[in-house]
């Protein structure tokens, strides 16, 4: 079963604070994508890798294929990092179809 | 603004009745989702196309559910008979098609709420 696993469910942290958000998949996959999804629905794109690390202002993602995990990085939190972020993988056969996540709510307070 | 767009934001039904919702992706692209989300859930896949051609449909899709992209813009998805089971946010997402790792667009989602 090809299955997606998010932790931890919730974070609080206060501003400045280092943050990290773990992404585990079952079997193997063409592409990770981190997303961003604020209150009201809209999702925004983050990253999508296969393999490394790509970093991009205050937010950096990691990805191991061996060990099937994935971590987000935020840097110097604000609170209007303040959001749900979501694991999204393309497994290997299922062309741009993606799975899921449960998701990370974010709160980052003053 | 040329990302995604959804419509109707928002839509409160009766249940039985029938609803559609459209979806206009980004122009160049000719990948287009449909995916659910309920409360506290990531979304799920529903279906996709390729241009005109909808080429994978979900199990979750019953035969209540249909989706079109008659010219290969913009796309609705119908449900018929709804349920309260039904309610749930309906994401659009589109692509360009190229490689299994192309980046995809998000709209704003239909916030679907069956009384």
């Amino acid at each position: 079963k090809n299955e997606v696993e998010q932790s931890p469910q919730n974070l609080t942290a206060q501003e400045g604070e280092f943050i990290t958000i773990n992404c585990s998949y079952s079997v193997g996959i063409s592409a990770l994508h981190w997303l961003q999804q604020h209150p009201g629905g809209g999702i925004v794109s983050l990253f999508m890798l296969s393999s490394g690390k790509k970093k991009h202002g205050r937010l950096i993602a990691t990805i191991n294929i061996q060990e099937k995990h994935s971590s987000l990085h935020i840097t110097a939190s604000h609170p209007r990092d303040s959001a749900v972020y979501i694991c999204a993988v393309s497994f290997t056969g299922t062309a741009s179809k993606l799975t899921f996540g449960t998701g990370t709510r974010l709160q980052v307070t003053l | 603004d040329t990302g995604v767009s959804q419509n109707p934001r928002h839509k409160i039904t009766k249940r039985g009745q029938n609803v559609t919702f459209r979806c206009d992706p980004i122009s160049e692209h000719n990948r287009l989702y449909w995916y659910r989300q309920t409360l506290g859930q990531g979304p799920e896949f529903l279906t996709y196309f390729q241009n005109e051609a909808q080429l994978e449909k979900s199990r979750l899709l019953s035969d209540r559910f249909s989706a079109e992209r008659p010219k290969g813009s913009f796309s609705t998805l119908e449900i018929q008979r709804t349920e309260q089971g039904d309610s749930a946010m309906y994401l659009c997402a589109s692509s360009s098609s190229g490689t299994v790792r192309e980046k995809l667009f998000f709209g704003s989602g239909t916030q679907l709420s069956v009384l």
